[in-house]
């Protein structure tokens, strides 16, 4: 069965980095987009990012563009976030999501399946 | 950025009401939106995409509908299971978005 484990969140200071991982099992990693989607606490949710399967098209919401970047390793089946210059604003539960399957070879960018989620608290 | 207003913000029911959620997006989105019903403490769980397509293991009791800009998402008969806060969102375009979410209450 699909399974998705983030790790790496915790508390952190204002300014520094921080970087989240993202265990994926029971698929065929390496043949799916993977996104980020953030939920601060008694809020909303808010997609983050994205990177396609093959790395090749990334997306960011304005409110991280430069300052997060997504990456991934197909050989072991992890998707990674590092985030820099962090604001109290990014202190949220970030959930990792698989995207559907392509259709005729386009991305379905909605999510069949989600990790349990990390918190990130940026306090000082 | 596509925006999606969903209303209304809190609704209140009881167990065997017929409960509908509406989804607006600030431009046509055409039928690429996504539903999803997320509890305390857990992580969303997908229900409908492509606005009225039922994802598999989902009871029939949920519906979506709608195109364009306008998109609603029914229960026909509430179940105590079914209390929760739940989201729209499209995928038309990027950035990704969602709707602020409706939580279904206990009356």
């Amino acid at each position: 069965q699909v399974q998705l484990v983030e790790s790496g969140g915790g508390v952190v200071q204002p300014g520094r980095s921080l970087r989240l991982s993202c265990a994926a099992s029971g698929f065929t990693f390496r043949r799916y987009g993977m996104h980020w989607v953030r939920q601060a606490p008694g809020k909303g949710l808010e997609w983050v990012a994205v990177l396609s399967y093959d790395r090749t098209d990334e997306h960011y919401a304005d409110s991280v563009k430069g300052r997060f970047t997504i990456s991934r390793d197909n050989s072991k089946n992890t998707l990674y976030l590092q985030m820099n210059s962090l604001r109290a604003e990014d202190t949220a539960v970030y959930y990792c999501a698989k995207e559907a399957s392509m259709v005729r070879g386009v991305s379905n960018p909605y999510f069949d399946y989600w990790g349990q989620g990390t918190l990130v608290t940026v306090s000082s | 950025d596509i925006q999606m207003t969903q209303s209304p913000s809190t609704l209140s029911a009881s167990v065997g009401d017929r409960v509908t959620i509406t989804c607006r997006a600030s431009q046509s989105i055409n039928i690429w939106l996504a539903w999803y019903q997320q509890k305390p403490g857990k992580a969303p769980k997908l229900l409908i995409y492509k606005a009225s397509s039922l994802e598999s293991g989902v009871p029939s009791r949920f519906s979506g509908s709608g195109s364009g800009t306008e998109f609603t998402l029914t229960i026909s008969s509430l179940q105590p299971d079914d209390f929760a806060t739940y989201y729209c969102q499209q995928y038309n375009s990027y950035p990704l978005t969602f709707g602020g979410g409706t939580k279904v209450e206990i009356k």
